[in-house]
């Protein structure tokens, strides 16, 4: 029973342009959400995160945001870049709970 | 320099030998982790521990052993008794609540021939 899901296993978006990444959460406990960001044959680094006490964090060129009635967060990221390319993972976590990660979305921003 | 490490990067094993994943940090962090990524199927947990010499089973422990003897050292032991051993493991640690940021190792693939 997945717990956390990334719905879209890729996504292809411009450069310059926005890209969108959606998760989708069915634990109700869950009150830190964070994003992380994998370059293959890496471990992930940590990119942003939000608590479940606000709707909206804000990062330079990233923001998440949270919809806790949906069970719903997106991050988003504006302008994209090469550089962004990689595998985004979403993950969710209930006071000191391990992270429950979802499967990832494979971002490629095109030149 | 504050960071997780995890040795060696690349790992090759005979079917049937067990191996040791080495993880180690120096960010005084009490809780330390063990993923498995697959292709497809996102990040895995497979032991964890929120303290020395304690540890719990995550998700997919079946066939993995860990110890915690020490707050830096939290090897995996990969034992013969576990199928599909070929994957990429991560090691994480993490200091306390509200702080629920992971740190990430760099990752070891382990290939069983």
């Amino acid at each position: 029973d997945q717990q956390v899901k990334q719905n879209s296993p890729s996504l292809s978006v411009q450069e310059g342009r926005i890209s969108i990444l959606n998760c989708d959460y069915t634990n109700s406990m869950f009150d830190y959400f964070l994003w992380y960001k994998k370059y293959p044959a890496e471990g992930p680094t940590f990119l942003i995160s939000i608590s479940s006490i606000k709707d909206k964090n804000e990062d330079g060129r990233f923001t998440v945001f949270l919809n806790k009635s949906a069970k719903h967060l997106s991050l988003h990221i504006v302008p994209s870049q090469p550089g962004d390319s990689a595998v985004y993972f979403c993950a969710a976590s209930s006071g000191n709970t391990p992270l429950v990660f979802g499967k990832g979305t494979r971002l490629s921003v095109i030149a | 320099d504050g960071g997780i490490t995890q040795s060696p990067k690349y790992l090759f094993r005979k079917e049937g030998q067990n191996v040791t994943l080495s993880c180690e940090q120096n960010l005084n962090h009490d809780a330390m982790y063990w993923y498995r990524q697959d292709p497809g199927q996102g990040l895995r947990l497979i032991y964890y521990s929120q303290i020395v010499n304690d540890f719990q089973k995550g998700d997919i422990a079946e066939g993995y052993s860990v110890s915690r003897e020490k707050k830096e050292s939290f090897p995996l032991t990969v034992t013969s008794a576990q199928k599909n051993p070929t994957a990429f493991y991560l090691c994480a640690c993490k200091t306390g609540a509200p702080y629920n940021e992971q740190f990430f190792g760099p990752g070891t693939r382990l290939t069983v021939l």
